[in-house]
């Protein structure tokens, strides 16, 4: 089994500073992909970032990266530059077999940008 | 825009009532999902549709019926459903079924109350 933990119910961060959202998982596959996806009030989830388990290098997209420690279980990610757009669910997700077939998601993480 | 349409947004059933929600997508894509979102809770896998073939079934009760008629449609059919189905609906799209990335293409969602 698969598990995905996100200890922080909610964030908030002041607009144009970067902010980091937790993300730790537990599983027995040596195959996996670490997944970011945001919510925002529409309900559509939207895609962020990806980071394969055996990806040596940490996955960057434009403002978004994930800082993988694959020791440590975590796969935080990191938003530069906040923007009032930002606030959002965020939630972290993981895949067997490095795929998006069976994703389990986290909790989720509330993120407010102040103005 | 997202390019997985999803109708009706909005459905309020009764419990002996027959609805269906439809998922449209014209991206090529040859996978499709539905996922259950509860309040305040992470999305949960409900089916996966591979090549127009059931291919994961999460144990969902059989009063959910998901029909996928083509490679770009798929339908949840509902039946003698409970309040506590009550829930967004998500459908989600990708180009293959293991693709490696997270390129998980979601609808905005059909928003179902039952009563």
């Amino acid at each position: 089994a698969q598990k995905i933990t996100q200890t922080q119910p909610g964030m908030f961060v002041q607009e144009k500073e970067a902010v980091t959202l937790d993300c730790t998982y537990d599983t027995s596959d040596q195959s996996y992909g670490l997944f970011w996806y945001k919510q925002p009030s529409s309900g559509e989830m939207i895609f962020l970032i990806y980071q394969g388990s055996y990806d040596e290098q940490n996955a960057t997209e434009g403002r978004y990266s994930l800082n993988f420690q694959k020791a440590r279980k975590s796969a935080n990610l990191v938003i530069s530059a906040s923007q009032l757009g930002d606030s959002a669910m965020y939630f972290c997700a993981i895949g067997r077999g490095g795929s998006a077939r069976q994703l389990t998601f986290g909790s989720g993480t509330q993120l407010t940008v102040l103005p | 825009d997202t390019e997985v349409t999803q109708t009706p947004k909005h459905l309020v059933m009764g419990m002996t009532n027959k609805k269906s929600l439809k998922c449209e997508q014209h991206m090529g894509h040859r996978a499709m999902y539905w996922y259950k979102q509860k309040a305040k809770k992470p999305p949960e896998l409900m089916f996966v549709y591979s090549y127009e073939k059931l291919s994961i079934n999460e144990s969902v009760p059989s009063r959910f019926s998901p029909e996928c008629p083509n490679s770009s449609l798929l339908n949840l059919h509902l039946h003698a459903l409970q309040p506590e189905d009550s829930a967004l609906y998500l459908c989600a799209s990708s180009q293959d079924f293991a693709g490696p990335t997270g390129e998980l293409f979601f609808g905005e969602g059909s928003r179902l109350t039952v009563l």
